[in-house]
Formats: C-alpha cells, sequence, structure tokens
C-alpha cells in the first residue's frame, strides 16, 4: 500500500490564482480529511468527508473548496490564493467513519501565495 | 469549546533518560485520544490511540495513558534514543464532532 499521497509537495502561487492539491489513499478509508498546519496554530481542519459524495466544512473553510466523488481521491481546490493561504497542508483518512480509527496523514503540500 | 495544551512547547534530555509528555484538555466529552510523531518536514505518523473507555496503551518504549476526568494524557518513552528527536502532538476526537482537535505540540530532542 502506498498510503496516502499528496501532490505537489511543493507549489508557488501568486494572490490570485487558482489550483488543486492532490490526496489519494489506496487503504479504502471512508473518512478523509484536509488540515493546514501554521506556525504557532496547529493544525487545523479544513474541510472532511465521511465517504463519496459526502463533505462538510472543518473549522477554516473559508476560500477551499472540495469535492468527493470516488472513495480514493479527496481534492482540495483554492479558488483565489491569497497570502494568508500560504501554509503546510495534509491530507489524513481513517477507516470509521466517525474517525475513531487510527488517523493516517500525506507528507503534505508546503504551498507559498506571494 | 475543547482546547488542548501541550507543555512543555520544547524538550531537551540526554540519551538514555525515561521522559514523560504531558497533554491536558478542558472537555472530557472525548473519543478518543491518539498521540503523533512529526518529523521536520514530513506528516504525521500515529504513534499511539487510546479509546475513551481505556486508560493506557503501550507501544515498545512508549506508554500513553488517559485520564478523563483529570482531562489528561501523558506519552511515556523509556530510554530515549536520538532517533526519538522529532515533534510529538496529541489530537482529540471529540464527541459529537468529526474532527480532530490537536495540540501545538512538543519539540523533544535527545542529545547523544
Amino acid at each position: 500500500n502506498a498510503g496516502v499521497t499528496q501532490t505537489p509537495k511543493f507549489q508557488v502561487l501568486k494572490t490570485g490564482q487558482s489550483m488543486t492539491l492532490q490526496c489519494a489513499q489506496d487503504m479504502n478509508h471512508e473518512y478523509m480529511s484536509w488540515y493546514r498546519q501554521d506556525p504557532g496554530m496547529g493544525l487545523r481542519l479544513i474541510h472532511y468527508s465521511v465517504g463519496a459524495g459526502i463533505t462538510d466544512q472543518g473549522e477554516v473553510p473559508n476560500g477551499y473548496n472540495v469535492s468527493r466523488s470516488t472513495t480514493e481521491d479527496f481534492p482540495l481546490r483554492l479558488l483565489s490564493a491569497a497570502p494568508s493561504q500560504t501554509s503546510v497542508y495534509f491530507c489524513a483518512s481513517s477507516y470509521s467513519r466517525l474517525g475513531t480509527d487510527t488517523q493516517y496523514f500525506g507528507p503534505g503540500t508546503r504551498l507559498t501565495v506571494l | 469549546k475543547q482546547e488542548v495544551t501541550q507543555i512543555p512547547a520544547a524538550l531537551s534530555v540526554p540519551e538514555g533518560e525515561n521522559l514523560v509528555l504531558n497533554c491536558s484538555f478542558t472537555d472530557s466529552a472525548i473519543y478518543n485520544l491518539q498521540w503523533f510523531r512529526q518529523d521536520p518536514g514530513k506528516g504525521l505518523t500515529s504513534l499511539l490511540l487510546i479509546q475513551s473507555s481505556q486508560r493506557e496503551q503501550t507501544s515498545g518504549r512508549l506508554n500513553a495513558s488517559l485520564d478523563k476526568s483529570s482531562g489528561r494524557s501523558t506519552l511515556y518513552i523509556a530510554a530515549s534514543q536520538p532517533g526519538d528527536s522529532a515533534t510529538y502532538l496529541c489530537a482529540l476526537h471529540q464527541g459529537g464532532s468529526e474532527k480532530l482537535v490537536f495540540g501545538k505540540g512538543t519539540k523533544l530532542t535527545v542529545n547523544p
């Protein structure tokens, strides 16, 4: 198993550009989520999904969009990048809908918005 | 609102020492608590998961305990090694919520 994979690893954007951060898992996990990690703020939940076709907002959803058309993939879209979105983004997954199982994290995408 | 605190923010110890990392939380209505390790520039790796009905979990040199009534968890590392150097984060799965609430972590340095 590859586990949770994320692409790209690094990305630099200009303010106003849009892009999609990719996340995929091959463990047949129902629950997937996106976090951002900022110095002094810890990890904060952006969006999550409890299964294909079902998504919901987390703690800091503004400026981000998600969809879940398959069990394996959970892309995160930045609609119009802003410098405040400079961060490290992590995708995570777990088997259980309620996230009561071990969470598996991807290696992260380091995003800089100029 | 659940708040998770990890103290100290940084810890430096000599190799071979036994050590305890602390995690405290304000709301005891949790499903589980996980301890993660994060190496610089890397993702998070789950170390131990304690369900709310459990008191502790062990894996090798690691032992994690959970006391919901006092809002505390500890991660005990026995016979520390330089390879244990990393940031350790605790995270709670809050009852009635689909998210993990993370502490800000303790950065551990084990000196040879």
